[in-house]
């Protein structure tokens, strides 16, 4: 079954830190997402990209954030001059037709 | 405002047991429901989706669930509940007029001999 595959696996940064989450989503699908999850609380939706442009984000996603497609293949998640809270789960996931998504096993990054 | 409430936060039960996980959804358009499940460091599996037509939708793993319009509900069943479905399970609306999911917090679901 495909997958939709990301690295790493967990990433430690220190505070201040860039950070550069990697996805790869399922290789014909078009609609890519990216969620996060801090410890204990609920899977939240940051942004959906689709046609190189994002088509809806919401109000966590700031100017700190920012999303990259840069060969087709990879869907990229920027974090610039990372904060203590931004340590949480990250998912990125992948839909092709309908409301078909598919979500990585997640980056765990945590801020020090 | 769209959101979606699992009131349960963990339950327990013994292996063999009947399950039903709680959600209540609210949300303006027809709802789109889904039903994840979440092993421990793990990512988000899909259990199962209902977006239109037979209110009772089966899944993978032995699990089903019912979409209620009237109550706007959407609970998880299980008739018999084997151990390694202990997990965190989250229910999700979404609707055919946006891009995104709405989940909740969460239940953890804890199995016992």
């Amino acid at each position: 079954e495909p997958e939709v595959t990301q690295t790493p696996s967990h990433q430690v940064t220190q505070m201040g830190q860039e950070v550069i989450l990697r996805c790869v989503p399922i290789s014909n699908h078009l609609y890519f997402y990216w969620y996060r999850q801090i410890l204990g609380q609920k899977v939240e939706f940051l942004v959906s990209f689709y046609n190189n442009e994002i088509s809806e984000k919401s109000e966590i996603f700031d100017d700190q954030f920012s999303v990259e497609r840069p060969d087709g293949s990879n869907f990229t998640l920027k974090i610039r001059s990372t904060k203590l809270e931004d340590s949480a789960m990250y998912f990125c996931a992948s839909k092709g037709t309908a409301y078909g998504y598919t979500f990585g096993s997640g980056t765990r990054l945590t801020v020090v | 405002a769209q959101s979606v409430t699992q009131p349960d936060i963990h339950i327990t039960v013994s292996e063999g047991a009947s399950l039903e996980l709680r959600c209540n959804y609210s949300y303006g358009a027809t709802p789109y429901l889904f039903w994840y499940v979440q092993s421990p460091g793990q990512g988000l599996q899909l259990l199962l989706k209902y977006f239109s037509g037979d209110t009772l939708v089966q899944g993978i793993k032995g699990f089903e669930a019912e979409f209620k319009r009237s109550q706007s509900s959407f609970n998880l069943r299980k008739p018999s509940v084997h151990w390694s479905d202990a997990a965190e399970y989250f229910c999700a609306v979404g609707s055919y007029n946006t891009d995104k999911l709405i989940f909740g917090t969460g239940t953890r679901l804890q199995v016992f001999p």
